[in-house]
């Protein structure tokens, strides 16, 4: 089985601060990762994903997230903080090899920025 | 340009008097699935299709049916619905189900 916590449903950051987001996961094998972001009235649209390899991962937009296999963490960061970040966003974990296996979502962060 | 495209973006209807809610992509994904976006719930899955003519029950899919007759579309339908479907609904497609997701734009809908 696989599950996701995102710790702080909202999180406000002045403009030009760091943002972080914080994701952890749990799953029995190796993970997929993912970030989506959903601005209002909009569909989610995917930030980054980890799949293999680097454990540093570069999206768009600015983000970035590194999975921590030993703290089973995918938090999401941006150095510095844009109001048009202001959005939500929702970590995601897929567990590869297993042929029915879904994406499983969090439950979401509101990034407010505060000008 | 790859979309998922859904219909209707919103819709407020009445208790009991089924609707259709259409999703179709142009990826020529095999997996296909609906959602459902609650505050402070997340999204969580109603259905999924792995291809034509497969079709399973995700987390919550009491009270939605699901057909995929062509791979392309994939219509979410409601024959009775009831105020605690008032929701957002997202359609998404996908090339495996554990691969990245491409969602269409989102249909709201009110039941009263």
């Amino acid at each position: 089985a696989q599950s996701v916590t995102q710790l702080g449903s909202h999180v406000s950051v002045s403009e030009g601060a760091l943002v972080l987001l914080r994701c952890n996961y749990s799953s029995s094998v190796p993970p997929y990762l993912f970030w989506y972001v959903q601005y209002p009235n909009q569909g989610l649209q995917l930030l980054l994903k980890y799949t293999t390899g680097a454990t540093l991962v570069k999206g768009i937009n600015g983000f970035e997230a590194e999975f921590k296999k030993s703290e089973t963490s995918f938090h999401l960061t941006k150095p510095s903080a844009h109001m048009s970040d202001a959005a939500e966003y929702f970590c995601a974990v897929s567990q590869p090899n297993f042929g029915n296996e879904k994406l499983t979502f969090g439950t979401g962060t509101r990034l407010t920025i505060i000008p | 340009e790859a979309q998922v495209t859904q219909n209707p973006r919103y819709l407020i209807t009445v208790t009991g008097k089924k609707l259709t809610v259409t999703c179709s992509q142009n990826m020529n994904h095999e997996y296909m699935s609906w959602y459902r976006q609650d505050p402070g719930l997340g999204l969580r899955q109603i259905y999924y299709s792995m291809n034509v003519e497969v079709t399973d029950k995700g987390d919550v899919p009491e009270g939605y049916k699901v057909s995929r007759k062509e791979k392309r579309n994939f219509p979410l339908i409601l024959e009775s619905p009831s105020p605690n479907q008032t929701s957002l609904y997202f359609c998404a497609s996908s090339i495996q189900s554990n691969t990245e997701a491409f969602f269409g734009q989102g249909t709201r809908l009110t039941v009263v």
